[in-house]
Parts: structure tokens; C-alpha cells; sequence
């Protein structure tokens, strides 16, 4: 699985956007890119996913580079309950091998 | 949504004891894991199951058994809990092995062994 680079941690004003980012320059063209979030003390939580696309949900966007080399995810309108360590993932899907988490972005929301 | 309910959120053992820690999931997922989660060292898989009585070994299997009687429950098992056994526990599971795969996680159980 391609390795991630993400930067350990960032500050956001609750109400506006967070924007965290993701290196993943080794990716394949088979691999996804995942996030997923922990708060403190509670088990990850999936947050979306892609291939190739763009894309949104309920909680999330998830933008990826033409070049699929980065991406950032992005919560539109941060609140205090988003605090929690972003966990960026990439790997092939397809398989039911672990996820491999690295260090992730503390991302703090602050009031 | 899928519900991944761990049996204790906190518990306190004596080295020795033996110690379950069961998982159970309500939406049908073929596949389970188990993780530990400690300081700096992330998420690291134990065991994992794609079947019902199969099992496959992780990153950091020993000293660790699982058990999968039943597609919903995957039980892991210190046959002899140590010391450097304290942590975070987190059972997870997936749909299948197609497609995207995403893992939904269990609260966690912390494990103290005195």
C-alpha cells in the first residue's frame, strides 16, 4: 500500500471550512484513498473514500488531483464535535487485509 | 447503518487471567478484524477472519487466539494475559473483499492487565 504524508496537526475556526491534506505521490492506479476520523477514546470512523473522482457525502468532500498524487479532504462547515485525529489511508480495494494508519492531522476546532 | 458493538468499553485483569473480548456485528459482513491501538505505534492488526471458523494471522499475532463460530461475533482471546497486553482494543468489519471495502469500527475496549 502507498505510503501518506499528512501534517500532524491543525487549527480551524469553528464555522469555516477545514481543509486537510494528503501526499500519497507513490499511489496506484488501483489504489483508494480512505479517511477516516478517531475522537478521543472512541473507535475510527469511516468518513469517505474515492478512486479517481471527487467526491461528497453528508459528512465530507474528498478532492484528488488529476494526477492522484494528493488529496484533501474537506469539512465545510467545522464544528467542535469534528476535533479528532484525520487519518488519510491509501490502498487497493478488492482485499480484506488491514488498513495501514499512520500518524494522521490532529485537526482542532476552535470556538 | 452497521452497528460494530464490543461487549466492555473498560476492563481491569491480573496477569494471568484469561480474557475474552467479544465483537459482534449486525449487518451480515463477511469480514472481522481485530486491532490494538497504542501511543505512537498506531493501529496494528492481530487477527482477521473472511469466514465463518477461518482465520488469518496479523501483523502481531502472538500471544493473542481468535474465534469465529458465527458470522456476526469474532472473539479474541489472551490465553494468559501479560503486562504488555494493556491497551486499546478494536474490532472491526467490512462487507466483503470486493470492491471498496470500508471497515466500520467498534468503540474499543481498553484492557489494563495489572
Amino acid at each position: 500500500d502507498a505510503k501518506t504524508t499528512q501534517p500532524p496537526s491543525m487549527d480551524c475556526a469553528e464555522g469555516r471550512a477545514a481543509n486537510l491534506p494528503c501526499n500519497h505521490s507513490t499511489i496506484s492506479g488501483n489504489e483508494y484513498v480512505y479517511w477516516y476520523r478517531q475522537i478521543h477514546s472512541q473507535g475510527p470512523q469511516y468518513i469517505i473514500h474515492g478512486l479517481k473522482n471527487n467526491e461528497t457525502n453528508e459528512m465530507a468532500s474528498l478532492i484528488i488531483t488529476e494526477d492522484r498524487k494528493s488529496s484533501t479532504l474537506i469539512l465545510p462547515h467545522a464544528t467542535l464535535r469534528d476535533t479528532a485525529v484525520y487519518y488519510c489511508i491509501v490502498r487497493v480495494g478488492g482485499s480484506a487485509r488491514q488498513l495501514t494508519f499512520g500518524s494522521g492531522t490532529q485537526l482542532t476546532v476552535l470556538p | 447503518d452497521v452497528k460494530v458493538t464490543q461487549s466492555s468499553r473498560y476492563l481491569v485483569k491480573r496477569t494471568g487471567e484469561k480474557v475474552f473480548l467479544e465483537c459482534v456485528q449486525d449487518m451480515d459482513h463477511e469480514n472481522m478484524f481485530w486491532y490494538r491501538q497504542d501511543p505512537g505505534l498506531g493501529l496494528r492488526l492481530i487477527y482477521f477472519s473472511y469466514d465463518v471458523k477461518m482465520k488469518e494471522k496479523g501483523d502481531i499475532p502472538e500471544g493473542y487466539s481468535v474465534s469465529r463460530e458465527k458470522k456476526e461475533r469474532f472473539s479474541l482471546i489472551l490465553e494468559s494475559a501479560s503486562t504488555n497486553q494493556t491497551s486499546m482494543y478494536l474490532c472491526a468489519s467490512s462487507l466483503s473483499a470486493s470492491g471498496a471495502n470500508v471497515l466500520t469500527f467498534g468503540a474499543g475496549s481498553r484492557l489494563t492487565v495489572l
